[in-house]
């Protein structure tokens, strides 16, 4: 059983359309969120984090996060073809532990 | 700055055979973690040194996986009789851990085939 969920497992949206991408953590030990973007044959490169509740804005990019229901979502506009990849989520317990990963959404953004 | 190094690119063994995969972390980073990687069961958690010291190997297989850090360059992870379900992509990353940074610099992987 995954401890950290993500949904969908794959999305498509229109080249300067909207993607939202959802993630969960059963573990409630955990405390902060990353969201990691890996292109096809490349390693994950970490997009953003946040280990507060509310919102976070970076460019085109806006993570949320709920600490009482440990969810986690991150919402991409005016998507471009290039965002094309997995998205991975990943939950820790504090600075200085491991991060747990989910298996990811795969984001199609169709031209 | 080159990223984190990993060595080789592509390891093929047979079963039972031992592979040894190499990291070299970005100079400076003070934690290094191996993950492994599949379509089903995705980025998976295996060990994490941190000053070289061995902080969490909770998501490693004890009885054929290893793993060290004899100094601040490099690391490795060593799978004894390996067998078919070991076929992964193994990432390794570091991390500054200082600062409030903690992101994870992955290098670009080591692909086991075991046959």
């Amino acid at each position: 059983q995954q401890k950290v969920q993500q949904s969908p497992e794959s999305l498509i949206v229109p080249e300067g359309g909207m993607a939202s991408l959802n993630c969960t953590s059963s573990d409630r030990n955990v405390d902060y969120f990353w969201w990691y973007r890996q292109h096809s044959g490349k390693s994950p490169k970490m997009l953003m984090s946040i280990f507060s509740n509310g919102e976070k804005e970076e460019g085109r990019f806006t993570v949320h996060l709920n600490k009482a229901s440990l969810h986690t979502s991150l919402h991409i506009r005016d998507s471009q073809p290039s965002d094309s990849a997995l998205y991975l989520c990943a939950a820790s317990m504090g600075m200085g532990y491991k991060l747990t990963f989910g298996t990811g959404t795969s984001l199609l953004v169709d031209p | 700055n080159a990223g984190v190094i990993q060595t080789p690119r592509h390891k093929v063994t047979g079963k039972g055979q031992e592979a040894t995969l190499w990291c070299e972390p970005i100079s400076g980073h003070s934690a290094v973690f191996w993950y492994r990687q599949t379509i089903v069961q995705g980025l998976e958690f295996l060990t994490y040194f941190r000053n070289q010291a061995p902080i969490d190997d909770s998501g490693m297989p004890k009885e054929r996986f290893s793993a060290q850090m004899p100094n601040q360059s490099h690391s490795t992870l060593k799978i004894q009789s390996t067998q078919p379900q070991d076929s992964a992509v193994y990432l390794c990353a570091s991390s500054p851990f200082q600062g409030g940074d903690e992101r994870l610099f992955f290098g670009h992987g080591t692909k086991l085939s075991v046959l």
